[in-house]
């Protein structure tokens, strides 16, 4: 079945600055990678996703870049704002016939500097 | 659009006991759900997949004769936890695709379920 690995398990940032979260999976026939924000005790809000025929996908201060030949994807948040403290989940799976699962990386802990 | 509730949003019980989590897709028909266990601090990790009409399909190590899934029309999906014990204890957490909108990959979560065995 897919492995996802995500890194880092916790990331500190300045507020204005940038973080980045990196996973990876390795079921080559993954094709759609969605990251989720969690907050305590709340459900995973779907906050971008990617398919694997596409590069890259940006939405306002959040993008996400696929490297399918490395098996890898990055979540990037330019310009951190306090709200954005949270947990984020990587995940990934292999759609088509509408009926597969995601496969969830451990999560990392953002945590915005004020 | 895309909101899918869960009740109850708690649950309390005895050793041994049951309980249903019910999930709805509210705004959606959903012939497909989708149901996760979480630990405290923990990822989600897949423990069945819910189709509309036939039998849930269990992910690996899951015991489907303790986790029972129905999943009778296109907007309710439940979870029994049978017999439950302590170990059971976790944030269970339902989700629905919602093929209108943003392609049909696209899954929308519930608020999740605590359930506390006692």
């Amino acid at each position: 079945g897919e492995n996802v690995e995500q890194h880092p398990s916790t990331l500190s940032v300045q507020e204005g600055d940038s973080a980045v979260i990196k996973c990876t999976y390795s079921d080559s026939a993954s094709n759609y990678f969605p990251w989720y924000k969690q907050e305590l005790g709340k459900r995973p809000q779907l906050i971008i996703d990617i398919r694997s025929n596409v590069g890259e996908k940006k939405d306002q201060r959040i993008a996400v870049t696929l490297n399918k030949t490395a098996k890898h994807f990055s979540l990037h948040i330019t310009e951190t704002q306090p709200e954005d403290s949270a947990v984020y989940f990587c995940a990934a799976s292999r759609t088509g016939g509408g009926a597969d699962g995601l496969t969830f990386g451990k999560g990392t802990h953002l945590i915005i500097q004020p | 659009g895309a909101v899918v509730s869960q009740h109850p949003s708690w649950v309390i019980c005895k050793s041994g006991t049951s309980v249903k989590i019910e999930c709805r897709s509210l705004d959606f028909q959903a012939t497909t759900m989708f149901w996760y266990r979480q630990f405290p601090k923990q990822s989600l990790m897949l423990m069945a997949t819910s189709n509309e009409g036939s039998k849930a399909t269990y992910e690996q190590g899951v015991e489907k004769d303790k986790f029972l899934i129905n999943h009778a029309s296109l907007t309710l999906s439940t979870l029994t936890v049978t017999s439950a014990h302590p170990e059971d204890s976790s944030f269970y957490i339902c989700s629905a695709r919602d093929y209108r909108a943003g392609g049909p990959d696209t899954q929308y979560f519930g608020p999740g379920t605590r359930l506390t065995v006692l």
